[in-house]
């Protein structure tokens, strides 16, 4: 069975530039997460989606991040303009909206903004 | 917000010991799961726990969800040189968020 898909992999760009990660989560599964590693603040949950619609956006950390889940099999992770400290791994999780089923997450896209 | 306190931050071990990790919480929570996390990968569930007091097994691998529902264990046997990585410990509400601990870095000399 195909797992969460992301993409790109790595991403190096300039600060300034619009970056736009990409998800496909497991096929069946309602709800999707996004979140970001870092080394100094660990996996932060930015934005978690179910049944398509944005439930909570507490952990976006400014107005330059938005999140769209225009369907079910497609979710994107938009950073406009972006900084260098924005750098970090991003990753998408889904899992089916029950309390019994686990999230499980993609292989993630390491962000460099130089 | 809520915090996860995991235990240790780092392990160094020599292959065949035995490993015990931790997650504390002030909170309670409904669910607690442990991944595992190598370089590169995102992480991979280990175990999932989901009633105050389950012990479950996985291989080499047992958690506990701790009848307070506010931390839980996590036990490695007979490590192996495979088992390093970055270990967390998650826990879970009922509104379907996941709080994550630290981390716990494993590495294992052969």
């Amino acid at each position: 069975d195909a797992g969460v898909i992301q993409s790109p992999r790595h991403e190096v760009t300039e600060m300034g530039q619009e970056v736009t990660l990409r998800c496909k989560p497991i096929s069946g599964h309602n709800s999707l997460f996004w979140y970001r590693q870092t080394m100094m603040r660990g996996l932060e949950l930015l934005i978690y989606f179910n049944n398509n619609v944005p439930i909570d956006d507490s952990g976006m950390p400014e107005d330059r991040f938005s999140a769209k889940m225009p369907n079910a099999s497609f979710s994107t992770l938009k950073i406009q303009p972006s900084e260098p400290r924005d750098s970090a791994v991003y990753f998408c999780a889904s899992s089916l909206n029950r309390r019994d089923q686990p999230q499980h997450f993609g292989d993630g896209t390491r962000l460099s903004i130089l | 917000g809520q915090q996860l306190n995991q235990s240790p931050q780092s392990m160094f071990i020599q292959e065949g010991e035995d490993v015990s990790m931790n997650c504390t919480s002030s909170s309670i929570f409904n669910t607690w799961l442990w991944y595992k996390q190598d370089p590169g990968e995102g992480p991979v569930l280990l175990i999932a726990l989901y009633k105050a007091g389950e012990l479950t097994s996985n291989g080499r691998l047992t958690a506990q969800f701790g009848i307070t529902r506010k931390d839980s264990f996590l036990n490695i046997s007979a490590s192996i040189p495979s088992d390093v990585g970055i270990y967390f410990c998650s826990s879970g509400g009922s509104n379907y968020k996941l709080t994550f601990g630290k981390g716990t870095l494993l590495t294992v000399n052969p």
